[in-house]
């Protein structure tokens, strides 16, 4: 079946333009995850969405991030005001429940703010 | 909070050798652990993992064991291969945390024919 698909695969925008990514999870799973992969701070977690519950934001680095998940179902991530350190792959997991079920990733969101 | 510690690199093998990354960690209660496969050009993938002490995770060859006395869950490989050049990252999950993973830094690992 379908995998977790995210777009744009490849975003360059300027600093202190807003930005959106999008991923699509896997039909069926309840969990939602976003992580950010960079360089200098390898994989890191940025918030979880599981079902109708409020979001698990703790891993957000600024209030400049938010993101949202509309139905259940497709999640977007919204960057304001982006700065050059923002610039990383964006990536998007899903899974069946939390714990210890498997998160299967998306191919990942690179951006680059110039 | 929780944290992963791993080995960095990169580590560079000749085909058929042993292979050992180091992971050890930092959580409170009884965390899931996971290796994560990044091949070259390809998205992030689950290797193996182990949800409780004691606990054996295998897949393509490669095995790690849950050992909560010592906080660690080293990967291993009997005979490596050409086809085993990734960065792998080990990873929990739960353990009082947040639900999200947390992945160590990641070990670039090269076999060389």
């Amino acid at each position: 079946g379908a995998g977790v698909s995210q777009s744009p695969s490849n975003k360059v925008t300027e600093k202190g333009k807003d930005v959106e990514l999008r991923c699509d999870p896997i039909s069926g799973h309840t969990a939602l995850y976003w992580y950010r992969q960079s360089l200098g701070q390898g994989l890191e977690f940025l918030i979880y969405f599981q079902g109708n519950s409020a979001p698990d934001k703790s891993g957000l680095p600024s209030d400049r991030f938010s993101a949202e998940r509309t139905g259940g179902s497709v999640s977007t991530l919204t960057i304001q005001r982006t700065q050059q350190e923002d610039s990383a792959v964006y990536l998007c997991a899903s899974s069946l429940g939390t714990g210890w079920y498997e998160q299967y990733f998306g191919p990942g969101t690179r951006l680059t703010v110039t | 909070g929780n944290s992963v510690t791993q080995m960095e690199g990169p580590v560079t093998l000749s085909e058929e050798a042993f292979l050992t990354i180091n992971c050890t960690y930092t959580a409170t209660g009884y965390p899931s652990l996971f290796w994560y496969v990044q091949y070259p050009g390809e998205g992030l993938q689950l290797l193996l993992k182990a949800t409780k002490a004691d606990d054996k995770g295998s897949n393509k060859g490669f095995e790690a064991t849950y050992r909560k006395e010592t906080t660690s869950f080293h990967l291993e490989k009997g005979s490596v291969q050409v086809s085993d050049s990734a960065v792998y990252f080990c990873a929990l999950r739960g353990g009082g945390g947040a639900d999200g993973l947390t992945f160590g830094k990641g070990t670039h690992l090269i076999i060389q024919p």
